[in-house]
């Protein structure tokens, strides 16, 4: 099945750094592509969704300056944590869309744990 | 009210037993997932489906629409089935988000 990365799988940065979070399709092109925070014991919360080569759409409560997203390319998108406080520490989860062939499916990547200290 | 209800939330079961998960959803939707969810955190997509059932070695999904219910059954359970277990709607439309039940985590004892 199709295959998504992200990197790093954990990360420990400090408060006020930034920390980048990267996601690639390695098999497929990625229309569009989702981020998501999970914390602990919950469900999976959605961020904001991009589309190739446009703005990203946060939800709401989703602060567009601190979470900065990037899908500069159809394999890859980053999320940027900037100025990461230890409230954002989490599990950050993205997603790719495979829409070729006008057959939809999501496809997972492992997660990326950020704890900031 | 979440949108989406698993249940149960844990469940515990001896290697073999048969298990069953249950989701309920109260908005229409154009697309199920059922997703498993390992101690490490990374996620794996099991199911994506409309309608009927679909079977993948030892799971079986099933849905059905009119009811707004969906089934994750696994036959033989083996601990290493132990995870947790994640339901997600589609709603329809153009919108591709997807909507999540609060999983439920499963453990199989050898």
């Amino acid at each position: 099945g199709a295959v998504v990365s992200q990197h790093p799988s954990w990360v420990i940065c400090k408060s006020g750094t930034s920390v980048k979070i990267e996601c690639r399709s390695l098999d497929f092109q990625a229309t569009t592509m989702f981020w998501y925070r999970q914390f602990p014991k919950q469900s999976l919360m959605l961020m904001a969704t991009s589309n190739e080569g446009s703005k990203a759409t946060y939800e709401q409560g989703v602060e567009k300056d601190k979470f900065l997203i990037n899908h500069a390319s159809l394999t890859l998108s980053t999320l940027t944590v900037t100025s990461a406080h230890p409230e954002d520490s989490s599990f950050y989860i993205c997603s790719a869309r495979d829409g070729t062939g006008g057959v939809y499916e999501q496809y997972f990547g492992p997660g990326t744990r950020l704890t900031v200290t | 009210k979440n949108e989406v209800e698993q249940s149960p939330q844990n469940l515990t079961a001896q290697e073999g037993e048969f298990i069953t998960i249950n989701c309920s959803y109260s908005v229409g939707i154009s697309a199920l997932h059922w997703l498993q969810q390992h101690p490490g955190g990374g996620i794996v997509s099991l199911f994506m489906l409309s309608s009927g059932k679909k079977k993948h070695g030892r799971l079986i999904a099933t849905i059905n629409i009119q009811e707004k219910h969906s089934s994750l059954h696994i036959t033989a359970s083996h601990p290493r089935d132990s995870a947790v277990y994640i339901c997600a709607v589609k709603s329809g439309g153009s919108n591709y988000k997807l909507t999540f039940g609060k999983g439920t985590l499963l453990t199989v004892n050898p």
